[in-house]
């Protein structure tokens, strides 16, 4: 699985809009990106992933760059419980493919 | 999305003993996984259990000292035996569930004193 970067933290105001940057530059073809969080003392938890075109969900918006070497995870209206580890993954989508966590970002959001 | 259920959630355990982790997921799976978080540090994986078939184990992990057991599509089992300090972490179960998508449980915390 190809290598990802993160910013190790970053800072957020409540109800402002949490925009998390990963460089993936040697993804290659046939990979998707993963998000996961984990706040502190739970399991990761699944947010969002994406091939090429932009995702959203209830949790999040995925926009990646057109030539895929970057992504940036939106979280609209951060909250305090957002505050969590999150982790920027690149994994082959089909097969028995698994994930390698990397050092994440710890985004803390304040009041 | 796939529930899981990790048993104990928390334990308290004496150097050089075993204890033996238990992972029920609410559906069937092909692919489970084990992983390992130790204290400030990101996940590692410790091996692929897949049903019918011996478990994949990751470089620096060896099945005398992590047996898995996978009798069933929604069933599996990590022991971690002898335990010493360097053992105590988290560890997760997770399993590939709909659209390939990875799941993780809420996680074992162990402590060995």
């Amino acid at each position: 699985d190809a290598k990802t970067t993160q910013p190790p933290s970053m800072d957020c105001a409540e109800g402002r809009a949490a925009n998390l940057p990963c460089n993936h530059s040697t993804i290659s073809g046939n990979e998707y990106v993963y998000w996961y969080r984990q706040i502190h003392s739970q399991g990761p938890q699944y947010i969002i992933h994406g091939l090429k075109n932009n995702e959203t969900n209830e949790m999040a918006s995925l926009i990646i760059t057109e030539d895929r070497k970057s992504s940036t995870l939106i979280l609209p209206h951060a909250t305090l419980r957002d505050t969590a580890v999150y982790y920027c993954i690149v994994r082959v989508g089909t097969g028995y493919s698994t994930l390698t966590f990397g050092k994440g970002t710890m985004l803390l959001v304040s009041p | 999305s796939a529930v899981i259920s990790q048993k104990p959630s928390r334990d308290i355990c004496q150097r050089g003993t075993s204890l033996t982790i238990q992972c029920q997921v609410d559906s069937q799976v092909t692919m489970m996984f084990w992983y390992r978080q130790q204290p400030g540090q990101s996940l590692t994986l410790i091996a692929t259990a897949n049903q019918g078939s011996e478990a994949t184990y990751e470089s620096g992990f060896v099945i005398d000292k992590f047996p898995i057991s996978r009798p069933n599509l929604t069933f599996s089992t990590l022991t971690v035996s002898n335990m010493s300090p360097e053992d105590s972490s988290i560890y997760l179960c997770s399993v590939a569930g709909t659209g390939n998508t990875i799941y993780f449980g809420e996680g074992s915390w162990l402590t060995v004193v």
